[in-house]
């Protein structure tokens, strides 16, 4: 079992939906963070959590630490969001290393 | 700011030979990671530095592969002898102590034949 799961594996919308991605974990962290990769394989970097929500724009994430769960929410999707969603954990303290959760391939139709 | 740079973006060489990979991280960034990207593993951190230190190198897969980075402005990952399952693309990422967003270079596509 990875320590990192993510779900669901694709998730395809019509452009407007509520989207939602899942990422749950099994060891102790010390932060989460979310990463988009382009289809160009570009990587960008959402989203950092130790705690609580953040919002930037049309996307949310959140964390809960007890449960060993975060969200990413997209609101008002657009085509421009198709990509892969990357979930990662930093386990422990004192530590950089991320580990990834597998990805979730979000296409947006028009 | 260029962002971070990766040299070279693509390379393909034959099975046994060297392959060097460079990084050239955000000016002022204290941090560096090398990554690894395959569709078997997904991503993998390989070893990050902090001011030119390695600090934690335990995802480098074997003794084949080693990274240094000899100043603050430039990292190299080198792989020899290459073999056809270091077949992936290779990120680079840069972050400042104070920041909490790593910042990742195009990566380098590198194939093994």
């Amino acid at each position: 079992k990875n320590e990192v799961e993510q779900s669901p594996q694709n998730l395809t919308a019509q452009e407007g939906e509520f989207i939602t991605i899942n990422c749950s974990y099994s060891v102790g962290i010390s932060a989460l963070h979310w990463l988009q990769q382009h289809p160009g394989g570009g990587i960008v970097s959402l989203f950092m959590l130790s705690s609580g929500k953040k919002k930037h724009g049309r996307l949310i994430a959140t964390i809960n630490i007890q449960e060993k769960h975060s969200s990413l929410h997209i609101t008002a999707s657009h085509p421009r969001d198709s990509a892969v969603y990357i979930c990662a954990v930093i386990a422990g303290f004192g530590n950089e290393k991320l580990t990834f959760g597998t990805g979730t391939r979000l296409t947006i139709i028009p | 700011d260029a962002g971070v740079i990766q040299s070279p973006r693509h390379e393909v060489t034959e099975m046994g030979q060297e392959v060097t990979l460079r990084c050239k991280p955000i000016s002022g960034h204290n941090s560096l990671f090398w990554y690894r990207q395959t569709m078997m593993r997904g991503l993998e951190l390989l070893i990050y530095f902090n001011n030119n230190v390695p600090i934690d190198d335990s995802g480098m897969p074997e003794d084949r592969f080693s990274a240094k980075m000899p100043n603050a402005s430039f990292s190299t990952l080198k792989i020899q002898p290459s073999e056809p399952r270091d077949s992936a693309v290779y990120f680079c990422a840069s972050r400042e102590d104070s920041g909490e967003t790593q910042y990742f270079g195009p990566g380098t596509r590198l194939l093994v034949l």
